[in-house]
């Protein structure tokens, strides 16, 4: 159990443009999400917390604009990265927390987003 | 800045040596969890430790949340090449709606 998907897994796309990632919880349902970001051979960084129903909290240093989380059901939540730049070029992963659980969040297997 | 450190940041070894991975903090944190990680994959868990000084094992696996909850160790016995991959400890704040990543330790072991 507590399965949870990204698509795409990978996606190129052009500076300038547009790209929406989607996270969805499987076989439980998701109150919060969180979204990730992770470097090459470095750890992951916390970008926002998205809650169903409401708007999602960013951390400090990003850009609430550039990126537009929305997180419509307790199943899925999406991320877009608005007017991509080469320097958007990343990992992108997301987790979910149980509704049912108290403490695991359950992580995506990733996006990994190429802005050329 | 990293609010979680995690040391050491590389370790090869031969199958079959033990080793300890530490997750420091200055802060305290509600829950802590482990976490190993495949190149191109989401981190998988391990165990979630809560109580401060709780001890977890796993297998080969020993985890450790230290008595004020800001640090946690985690020791692996006799390590086999299928150990190889990047560890990351995760601390929880806020109520658990929040949780911070160590630096992660990339354990490299050599049959």
């Amino acid at each position: 159990g507590a399965v949870v998907s990204q698509h795409p897994s990978w996606v190129i796309c052009k500076s300038g443009t547009s790209v929406k990632i989607e996270c969805r919880s499987l076989d439980f349902q998701a109150t919060t999400m969180f979204w990730y970001r992770q470097f090459p051979k470095q750890s992951l960084m916390l970008m926002a917390t998205s809650n169903e129903g409401s708007k999602a909290t960013y951390e400090q240093g990003v850009e609430k604009d550039k990126f537009l989380i929305n997180h419509a059901s307790l199943t899925l939540s999406t991320l877009t990265v608005t007017s991509a730049h080469p320097e958007d070029s990343s990992f992108y992963i997301c987790s979910a927390r149980d509704l049912g659980g108290q403490y695991e969040q359950y992580f995506g297997p990733g996006t990994r987003l190429t802005v050329t | 800045t990293q609010l979680l450190e995690q040391s050491p940041q590389f370790l090869s070894i031969q199958e079959g040596e033990n080793l300890t991975v530490y997750c420091n903090s200055s802060s305290v944190f509600s829950s802590l969890q482990w976490y190993r990680q495949e190149p191109g994959e989401g981190p998988v868990l391990l165990v979630t430790v809560v109580t401060g000084g709780e001890v977890k094992k796993l297998k080969r696996l020993t985890f450790q949340f230290g008595d004020a909850r800001k640090d946690s160790s985690l020791h692996i016995t006799a390590a086999q090449p299928g150990d190889t991959g990047l560890y990351l400890c995760a601390g929880a704040k806020d109520n658990f709606n929040k949780f911070y990543f160590g630096s992660g330790t990339k354990l490299n072991v050599k049959p």
